[in-house]
């Protein structure tokens, strides 16, 4: 399997503009996450999925931020407008329903200017 | 709620040292534990896991004990490799057979010079 595909791997905008973040979980995995990572406050959860329902969106942390899970195979995480305390790298992972290991991407580096 | 405390860093050896990196949590049932690592520029990659109290993890020459009498789960290697520097995460989830996140410790940044 290829594993957890998220995208872009990099992307830097510029404070207001929308960003999406995707991701594609592992194929059979029903159990979706998002997660942020900053120096200051190290990994954190923002949301997840759970047979494309979202279960615990507790993390996201402001209106600013949405995500959604239209199938089983896409996940998108959206920021608008963006802000440049928003820079960080998000990660996405999946999870096989019965089980407790996640499996991570690569992460998406956002900087916003 | 939930909460993993692990030894910041960065923490420097000597190649062939032996390692401790400590990590005790804090949770409301019977939690999961969870070993990660981070490579730079690479995602969190699972390193080892235990589901109950007295299992042991262990990969690539790396362990770990679940005590619950410590609410701890200290990771250790006998001999350390240049390869081995990088940053690990301490984790657990409280699930109880659901789908929730992990809870991480902040990392513990580990170099290893030869």
């Amino acid at each position: 399997d290829a594993g957890v595909i998220q995208s872009p791997r990099h992307e830097v905008t510029e404070m207001g503009q929308e960003v999406t973040l995707r991701c594609k979980p592992i194929s059979g995995h029903n159990s979706l996450f998002w997660y942020r990572q900053t120096m200051m406050r190290g990994l954190e959860l923002l949301i997840y999925f759970n047979n494309n329902v979202p279960i615990d969106d507790s993390g996201m942390p402001e209106d600013r931020f949405s995500a959604k899970m239209p199938n089983a195979s896409f996940s998108t995480l959206k920021i608008q407008p963006s802000e440049p305390r928003d820079s960080a790298v998000y990660f996405c992972a999946s999870r096989p329903g019965i089980q407790y290991e996640q499996f991570f991407g690569p992460g998406t580096r956002l900087t916003v200017l | 709620g939930n909460s993993v405390t692990q030894m910041e860093g960065p923490v420097t050896l000597s190649e062939e040292a032996f390692l401790t990196i400590n990590c005790t949590y804090t949770a409301t049932g019977y939690p999961s534990l969870f070993w990660y690592v981070q490579y730079p520029g690479e995602g969190l990659q699972l390193l080892l896991k235990a589901t109950k109290a007295d299992d042991k993890g262990s990969n690539k020459g790396f362990e770990a004990t679940y005590r619950k009498e410590t609410t701890s789960f200290h990771l250790e290697k006998g001999s350390v490799q240049v390869s081995d520097s990088a940053v690990y995460f301490c984790a657990l989830s409280d699930s109880g057979g659901g789908a929730d996140g992990l809870t991480f410790g902040k990392g513990t940044h580990l170099i290893i010079q030869p």
